[in-house]
């Protein structure tokens, strides 16, 4: 089945250094997220990429940055961990009206990397 | 700038009680899209619905139910004859029309139903 496949699902680093988290995508969506989400909050866009044009949110840590080789992978890099970096990551991806899927408008949700930062 | 309210942080309701969650929102565009997901303990959010601003005709799929008013803001979300594996919490998200469609979620409100 078509779907938004993430890796690892936990993922424990150690304070300060680097991890990578990584999200595809069989679905061929032009627009794929990451959104952090902190225990019992609700998820924060971290940035998207529209196609390959890249859109940092204001207030997204320069810690933070992301990568996408093509149209099914994206990456997500965290410089340096910090103990407040500590949650749940999930990837997302969204159709464009006209394309292959009829349900343009809705982000699809991968299942999320638990990251824990010791 | 969007925002999306949503008061209750957690219900509690015993099995098949009906139980509505409450979403209000504020945007000053005029085309938008409003959005329930349910995020169960495994964690991915699961979308349930997508309804625009210019559609207020009330939904029903099984026992999900939804009734959006622009005049009030709001969207709210009823599940009628609630069961144990309706238990998650559930976001209430608005995105802007056109562009990259960023979604603004709520809170989130976790529903917890009592066997």
């Amino acid at each position: 089945d078509a779907m938004v496949i993430q890796n690892p699902r936990y993922q424990v680093t150690q304070f300060g250094k680097p991890v990578t988290l990584s999200c595809s995508q069989t679905l061929n969506h032009n627009v794929m997220y990451w959104y952090q989400q902190k225990s019992s909050q609700a998820p924060k866009l971290l940035f998207h990429y529209y196609d390959k044009d890249f859109n940092n949110e204001a207030d997204t840590p320069d810690n933070f940055q992301s990568r996408r080789p093509n149209t099914s992978f994206c990456f997500l890099d965290i410089r340096s961990p910090g103990l407040g970096d500590a949650a749940m990551y999930l990837c997302a991806t969204r159709g464009m009206a006209g394309g292959p899927t009829i349900s343009y408008n809705e982000q699809f949700f991968g299942p999320g990397t638990r990251l824990t930062v010791l | 700038a969007q925002k999306v309210t949503q008061a209750q942080t957690e219900i509690s309701v015993v099995e098949k009680e009906d139980v509505t969650l409450d979403c209000v929102y504020e945007t000053r565009d005029t085309t938008y899209y409003l959005f329930w997901y349910k995020q169960p303990p495994s964690g991915e959010l699961v979308f349930l619905i997508r309804r625009n601003s210019f559609d207020e005709q009330n939904e029903i799929s099984g026992r999900y139910s939804w009734n959006f008013q622009k005049s009030t803001s709001s969207f709210n979300f009823t599940i009628t004859a609630s069961q144990v594996v309706d238990s998650a919490v559930y976001f209430c998200a608005l995105s802007e029309a056109g562009g990259n469609e960023k979604l603004t979620f709520g809170t989130g409100t976790r529903l917890t139903i009592i066997p």
